[in-house]
């Protein structure tokens, strides 16, 4: 069963980019069938979704976040990032990894997820 | 791109039923969606893929209590039998060709 975990670090300055990783176990990270996407909450609001990627690196970005962010994939390591730059207190909050089994499926699994504050 | 509206509260009584809508944009609502529930503190947890025709997937271990159907631009999310631990927020997902949205959520009481 396919288990996801998000690293980074906790705490990034106004203006600097917000690097996050996602290591994927449990499954077949290879498989060409698996979309790996970001997804996040600020905190008491709902789930915004960054951008996903296809195993072959075709990559999808919400609109409004299109000019910041980057999403990339390490076959070698079963895993993906995340950067995103010129942040903003705006951009404070739990960031969560997910798959999604084609484009036309929801998001499964998911991880944990991980707080990012914005503050300097 | 398509817009999912979700009332944003509910109650129900532990032991009772709730059904819980999602409404898809006009020019999307033949669209699948995906709900997932969110408990105080945690991650999102992936419950079903409902089709517009009514069909419905679950994921893994989730309960019979949970079911969904469709009407139109309407999908719903039904929990009978509800319990303690189904507090929790309930947010649908639906997809176009490039983009990916989420509904604002739907928090649900258990009384």
């Amino acid at each position: 069963q396919l288990q996801l975990q998000e690293s980074g670090p906790g705490l990034v300055k106004p203006s600097e980019t917000l690097s996050l990783t996602c290591a994927v176990s449990g499954g077949s990270f290879s498989s060409s069938t698996y979309y790996w996407a970001w997804i996040r909450q600020p905190p008491g609001k709902g789930l915004e979704w960054i951008g996903s990627i296809s195993y072959s690196g075709s990559t999808y970005y919400d609109p409004s976040l299109k000019s910041r962010v980057t999403i990339s994939v390490d076959t070698s390591k079963n895993q993906f990032s995340l950067k995103l730059t010129s942040v903003t207190a705006a951009d404070s909050a739990v960031y969560y990894c997910a798959g999604h089994i084609g484009w036309h499926s929801p998001f499964d699994p998911w991880g944990h997820g991980t707080l990012v504050t914005v503050s300097s | 791109q398509p817009v999912l509206t979700q009332s944003s509260s509910a109650s129900a009584s532990v032991g009772s039923s709730v059904k819980l809508t999602c409404t898809l944009s006009g020019g999307h609502t033949t669209y699948s969606i995906g709900w997932h529930q969110q408990q105080p503190g945690k991650a999102p947890r992936y419950l079903m893929k409902l089709e517009g025709s009514g069909i419905y997937n679950k994921g893994s271990g989730i309960p019979d209590r949970f079911s969904g159907s469709s009407s139109g631009a309407d999908r719903y999310l039904t929990i009978s039998n509800l319990q303690s631990e189904d507090e929790a927020d309930y947010y649908c997902e639906t997809w176009d060709s490039d983009t990916r949205v989420f509904g604002g959520g739907t928090k649900l009481t258990v009384l």
